[in-house]
C-alpha cells in the first residue's frame, strides 16, 4: 500500500525556522516526482514545486522560489520542505503528493503550520 | 503561469442531480489535466488524470472531458458524499496552477 506520512502540526515564530517531512512508503520511492501543495486558511491550493528523490532534481514554483527548500533523503524515503525564516504568511496547511502520469495520485495527511509573533 | 478559470465557483445541487463543472485554460494544454475532490480538513483526491482517465476505485458517476482549453468535470446522480471542492490542475507546464475550485452544496 502506498502512503506518504507527513510530520505533526507545528506552532512557530516569526523569524523561527523550520523543517517538515514526508515518509513514503510501498512503493520505489525514487523513481517518482514529490510535490508541495500549500493550501491557506479557507483558501484554494497552491502548488509550491516538486522534486525528483532519485538525483534530488527539483522544479520551484517562482512563487515560492528562495523562500523554502526541497530535499530528500533516499535512505530514510523521507522528502522535506524547509523555512530560513518562517513569516505570520506561511501560516498554512502544507500537503506532499506523489506525482503519476498527469496528476498527484497519492497525498500526505497534511501539517499544519501556525505561525504567530 | 498557466491560468485556470474555474465555473462555477459555487454549486448548490441536490442529491440525484447531474452537474457540470468546467475548467479553461489561458493557452494549450493538450490533455494534461487533473481532478481533484477534497473535503474539509482533508487531502485532496485525485479523481481524474489526463482530462479524462478516471483513477482506480474512483466512482464511475465522475467523468471528465476535453483537452486544449476546455474542460469538464462531470458527476451523475450525485450522492451524499460528492459535496466538497473540486479543483482542476494543469501539468503541462511549471508551475503546475490550480484552479480557484469550485465548492459543490447541498
Amino acid at each position: 500500500e502506498v502512503l506518504l506520512v507527513q510530520s505533526a502540526a507545528e506552532v512557530k515564530k516569526t523569524g523561527e525556522s523550520l523543517m517538515i517531512s514526508c515518509k513514503g512508503s510501498g512503493y520505489t520511492f525514487d523513481t517518482y516526482w514529490i510535490g508541495w501543495v500549500r493550501q491557506m486558511p479557507g483558501k484554494g491550493l497552491e502548488w509550491m514545486g516538486m522534486i525528483f528523490p532519485g538525483d534530488s532534481g527539483t522544479r520551484y514554483n517562482p512563487s515560492f522560489q528562495g523562500r523554502v527548500t526541497m530535499s530528500v533523503d533516499k535512505s530514510t524515503t523521507t522528502a522535506s520542505l524547509q523555512w530560513g525564516s518562517l513569516q505570520a504568511t506561511d501560516t498554512a496547511r502544507y500537503f506532499c503528493a506523489r506525482k503519476y502520469g498527469s496528476g498527484f495520485d497519492y497525498w500526505g495527511q497534511g501539517t499544519l503550520l501556525t505561525v504567530s509573533s | 503561469d498557466i491560468q485556470l478559470t474555474q465555473s462555477p465557483s459555487f454549486l448548490s445541487a441536490s442529491v440525484g442531480d447531474r452537474v457540470t463543472i468546467t475548467c479553461r485554460a489561458s493557452e494549450d494544454i493538450s490533455t494534461y489535466l487533473a481532478w481533484y475532490q477534497q473535503k474539509p480538513g482533508k487531502a485532496p483526491k485525485l479523481l481524474i488524470s489526463a482530462a479524462s482517465t478516471l483513477q482506480s476505485g474512483v466512482s464511475s458517476r465522475f467523468s471528465g472531458s476535453g483537452s486544449g482549453t476546455q474542460f469538464t468535470l462531470t458527476i451523475n446522480t450525485l450522492q451524499p458524499e460528492d459535496f466538497a471542492t473540486y479543483y482542476c490542475q494543469q501539468l503541462i507546464l511549471h508551475p503546475f496552477t490550480f484552479g480557484l475550485g469550485t465548492n459543490l452544496e447541498i
